[in-house]
């Protein structure tokens, strides 16, 4: 199975903040490479599949880059609802996996 | 717009079977592969099952195979998760997944909650 990590774990940010969240896949992946918003309580919504296609009505301060094994998340402007957990997933390979998330949590 | 609304989820004995059920609507249902994925509380989402949208292909991770089966009934636009030999581990949230691609999530429905539990 393809292990997928991020960093931070965790971050503190202010609204109107540029926020950045790293993926690395334990191998090549290519461009098969997704990732979620998980608001608490909430199901994980899907931001950005294929590492820089935004999913319809997701807002565009939300972009992708990254390919291979490194990847990234950025989040330019932080809104209040965006307060919340974000993970990464290869759609490579079976099964598909996640990273163990990242907590966006207000500073 | 798409929903997908899960049901049959419960607390149940070690050993013992359930079955979960996703009604969907907002979309074509048969045009769709599904997933199954789950969740622990606090935990990242783990793949369970996928199901193309007409069954001939299916696929579980390793943990489920020969204890849970996934299945579809497209004319009745609904997705099923038959769970037996229940484990204490298999204790989380279950969501049904309208795939994009084969192998991702466009939408979840919000979750029935397992428990497994003497």
């Amino acid at each position: 199975d393809i292990q997928m990590t991020q960093s931070p774990s965790a971050l503190s940010a202010s609204v109107g903040d540029r926020v950045t969240i790293t993926c690395r896949a334990s191998q090549n992946i290519i461009s098969y490479l997704n990732w979620y918003r998980q608001k608490p309580g909430k199901a994980p919504e899907l931001l950005i599949y294929a590492t820089s296609n935004l999913q319809s009505g997701v807002p565009s301060r939300f972009s992708g880059s990254g390919s291979g094994t490194d990847f990234t998340l950025t989040v330019d402007s932080l809104q209040p609802e965006d307060f919340a957990t974000y993970y990464c997933q290869q759609s490579y390979s079976s099964p598909p996996t996640f990273g163990p998330g990242t907590t966006v949590d207000i500073k | 717009e798409v929903q997908l609304v899960e049901s049959g989820g419960g607390l149940v004995q070690p050993g013992r079977s359930l079955r979960l059920s996703c009604a969907a609507s907002g979309f074509t249902f048969d045009d769709y592969a599904m997933h199954w994925v789950r969740q622990v509380p606090g935990k990242a989402p783990e793949w369970v099952a996928f199901i193309s949208w007409n069954s001939e292909y299916i696929d579980y991770a390793e943990f489920v195979k020969g204890r849970f089966t996934i299945s579809r009934d497209n004319a009745k636009n609904s997705l099923y998760l038959q769970m037996n030999s229940l484990r204490t581990d298999d204790t989380a949230l279950y969501y049904c997944a309208k795939a994009k691609g084969d192998l991702y999530f466009e939408y979840w429905g919000q979750g029935s909650l397992v428990t497994v539990s003497s």
